[in-house]
């Protein structure tokens, strides 16, 4: 299985604030990349797929980069409404993996 | 608008059986693939359990092959999950998520573009 990591586990950080998460995987995965939101209680929420394209209705603020084996998502201009878990899944192959998550909480 | 409501969880004893339900509304059930993805309290993301959209094909964990099935009926647009031989790990919010695909030169990129809001499963004595 291709295993996923994410860098780092936890950040703090303060309205307004422009933050970037990384992961890695274990092997190439070109593009096959996605990224998630989740907000306590809920349910995880699509932001980006295919490493850079934004889901429909997603803020301009979340942006995703990378190709291969290593990736970011960015947040420029952090609003209270970002501060959750993201999590970052591989589609290249079965089992599709996720990272263990990195959760941003207010300074 | 797409909705996907589980159903079916609860607490169950270790080796017990419980079967979870996801009615899905809002879209063409049939012509989606759909997985299972679980969370174990104040963990990350799992990826369960995948069926095609016919139902002919299916894909699971190593940690629950042989303990778990998928299934669905697409004139009821609903997803299953039969879990037999619980075990206390398998404690977790179980989501039902529909599978979508973006298509480019390099293929097919798939991605996860709609979640149930979850259903509780408790193994415990």
């Amino acid at each position: 299985d291709i295993q996923m990591t994410q860098s780092p586990s936890s950040l703090s950080a303060s309205v307004g604030d422009r933050v970037t998460i990384t992961c890695r995987a274990s092997q190439s995965i070109s593009k096959y990349l996605n990224w998630y939101q989740q907000k306590p209680g809920k349910a995880p929420k699509l932001l980006i797929y295919v490493a850079t394209t934004l889901q429909s209705g997603v803020p301009s603020r979340f942006s995703g980069s990378g190709s291969g084996t290593d990736f970011t998502l960015t947040i420029t201009s952090l609003q209270p409404e970002d501060f959750a878990t993201y999590y970052c899944q591989q589609s290249y192959t079965p089992p599709r993996t996720f990272g263990p998550g990195t959760k941003l909480d207010i300074q | 608008e797409v909705q996907l409501v589980e159903s079916g969880g609860g607490l169950v004893q270790p080796g017990g059986s419980l079967r979870l339900s996801c009615v899905a509304s809002g879209f063409t059930f049939s012509s989606y693939w759909m997985h299972w993805v679980r969370q174990a309290p104040g963990k990350g993301l799992v990826w369960v359990s995948r069926i095609n959209s016919g139902g002919s094909d299916t894909n699971y964990a190593d940690s629950v092959r042989g303990r778990f099935t998928i299934s669905r009926d697409n004139a009821k647009n609903t997803l299953y999950l039969q879990m037999n031989s619980l075990r206390a790990e398998d404690t977790a919010v179980y989501y039902c998520v529909r599978d979508w695909y973006y298509q480019d030169t390099s293929g097919y990129h798939n991605f996860f573009d709609y979640w149930g809001q979850g259903t509780l499963v408790t193994v415990s004595s």
